[in-house]
């Protein structure tokens, strides 16, 4: 169990660029789910894949937003036409069926956005 | 919609000493979960506590204990002996047990530095 990962850990982009995060959840997690958190403020909830399946999108996601998790495995998430006020730590997590509610949590990939 | 508030953004103790970081929360559910997670500097968070609504008893883990209010919908971390690697933003999250999407709500967070 090597934990969540994500890549990259820092972007920065200029503004109107597209950028793509990736996910890695732990391996027999179905559960997985994207955060944002911006300085200063608790994660907010963006999207949830339960395997394959997107469930949920928050109205935070909008349509430059847009996330998948082809395989049920990884996912990534990908913002198109970069604004500054999309600067923020994008937070992957996973849990499984089983977990009780447990999400356990990726380093996060920090946003710029200049 | 549930809402979670933490009202303390910041708080210091010193080491070995004891502290209690607070959080209310609104919700008209009656299945669901509290957390506590810890988010060290440039590090990832990490779940520090769990409560499951139905459960009077209020959860430990080690140094870590909770006070759930489920009436006053309140739900306070304390941290005893406190140590230097307890430094960290601690946040307090909500989740919905009843429905088919279990994400987390959370709290701005309380920042608890520990002196040595």
């Amino acid at each position: 169990d090597t934990g969540v990962s994500q890549d990259p850990r820092h972007k920065i982009t200029k503004r109107g660029q597209n950028v793509t995060f990736r996910c890695d959840p732990i391996s027999e997690h179905n559960r997985l789910y994207w955060y944002r958190q911006t300085l200063g403020q608790g994660p907010e909830f963006l999207t949830y894949f339960q395997n394959e399946a997107q469930l949920e999108k928050s109205r935070l996601l909008s349509d430059r937003f847009s996330a998948e998790r082809p395989k049920g495995s990884f996912s990534t998430l990908e913002i198109q036409r970069t604004e500054q006020g999309d600067s923020a730590m994008y937070l992957c997590a996973s849990s499984s069926r089983d977990a009780a509610g447990e999400q356990y949590f990726g380093p996060g990939t920090r946003l710029t956005v200049t | 919609a549930q809402t979670v508030t933490q009202s303390q953004p910041e708080m210091s103790v010193q080491e070995a000493e004891t502290v209690t970081l607070s959080c209310t929360y609104d919700t008209s559910e009656n299945n669901y979960y509290l957390f506590w997670y810890k988010q060290p500097p440039s590090r990832q968070m990490i779940l520090v506590i769990r409560q499951e609504a139905y459960k009077q008893q209020n959860a430990t883990e080690n140094r870590f204990s909770v006070n759930f209010q489920k009436a006053a919908k309140s739900f306070s971390l304390k941290i005893s002996d406190s140590q230097l690697g307890d430094t960290a933003m601690y946040f307090c999250a909500f989740m919905n047990s009843g429905g088919s999407n279990y994400k987390l709500t959370f709290g701005k967070g309380t920042l608890l530095t520990v002196n040595p």
